[in-house]
């Protein structure tokens, strides 16, 4: 089994529609937890960083930690075109400072004009 | 703000060839990463730098992976020989990583990746 699960989709939705992408982990030891957009032969890009659980949101993104259930969540409302892309959740271990990122699957997302 | 920079961005070679990626990380950050993608995977660490030290190199195939990073700035990955299995993308990242700080674990910098195809 896989510390970090993630559905591979494809997701496709219609522009404007509220997308829901999750991951599920099974150490309970990660604290730090983020969400990636990686576009066709890009790297990826860092879109959200939260420690702990709890909420952050940023523009149309919201990105949810349930430590208790260990699931995180990334919220796009109003989805265009341009979020078109494969998502990444990556998590790692507190106060370690190793920058060792777990990553999940990818979730690739595509929205439809 | 200059992002990391990879090279090259593509690379065909026979397998048992020899192969290096170049990476140039962000200015001023301490810690450099290879990371490798296989094709529909997430990332997976291959070797993670502090400054000139490699601190974390316990998922690299040391037989035939070899790494470098000299006056702890730019860093050479090398693979010899190839093998197919080897086809994927090479990424690389950076971070400021100040360990003052006991609960502060920075947010990596990718690169946009080498990618490798062994025929």
């Amino acid at each position: 089994q896989k510390e970090v699960e993630q559905d591979p989709g494809p997701l496709s939705v219609p522009e404007g529609a509220i997308v829901s992408l999750n991951c599920t982990y099974s150490n309970s030891a990660f604290q730090y937890f983020m969400w990636y957009r990686q576009y066709s032969r890009k790297g990826p890009e860092l879109l959200m960083y939260t420690y702990s659980s709890g909420n952050k949101e940023d523009g149309r993104f919201t990105a949810q930690v349930d430590k208790s259930s260990k699931y995180i969540s990334l919220f796009i409302r109003d989805s265009q075109p341009s979020d078109s892309a494969t998502y990444l959740c990556a998590m790692s271990y507190a106060s370690s400072n190793t920058g060792k990122l777990i990553f999940g699957q990818g979730t690739t997302l595509q929205v439809k004009p | 703000e200059a992002g990391v920079v990879q090279s090259p961005r593509y690379k065909i070679i026979e397998k048992k060839q020899p192969v290096a990626f170049w990476c140039n990380p962000i200015s001023g950050h301490n810690t450099l990463y290879w990371y490798r993608q296989n094709l529909g995977q997430g990332p997976e660490l291959l070797i993670r730098y502090e400054n000139e030290e490699a601190v974390d190199d316990s998922q690299l195939p040391k037989d035939r992976f070899s790494a470098e990073r000299l006056k702890g700035v730019d860093s050479t990955l090398k693979i010899q020989p190839a093998e197919l299995g080897d086809s994927a993308v090479y990424l690389c990242a950076s971070s400021l990583v100040v360990r003052s700080v006991a609960s502060y674990n920075s947010p990596l910098h990718f690169g946009n990746g080498t990618r490798l195809t062994v025929t």
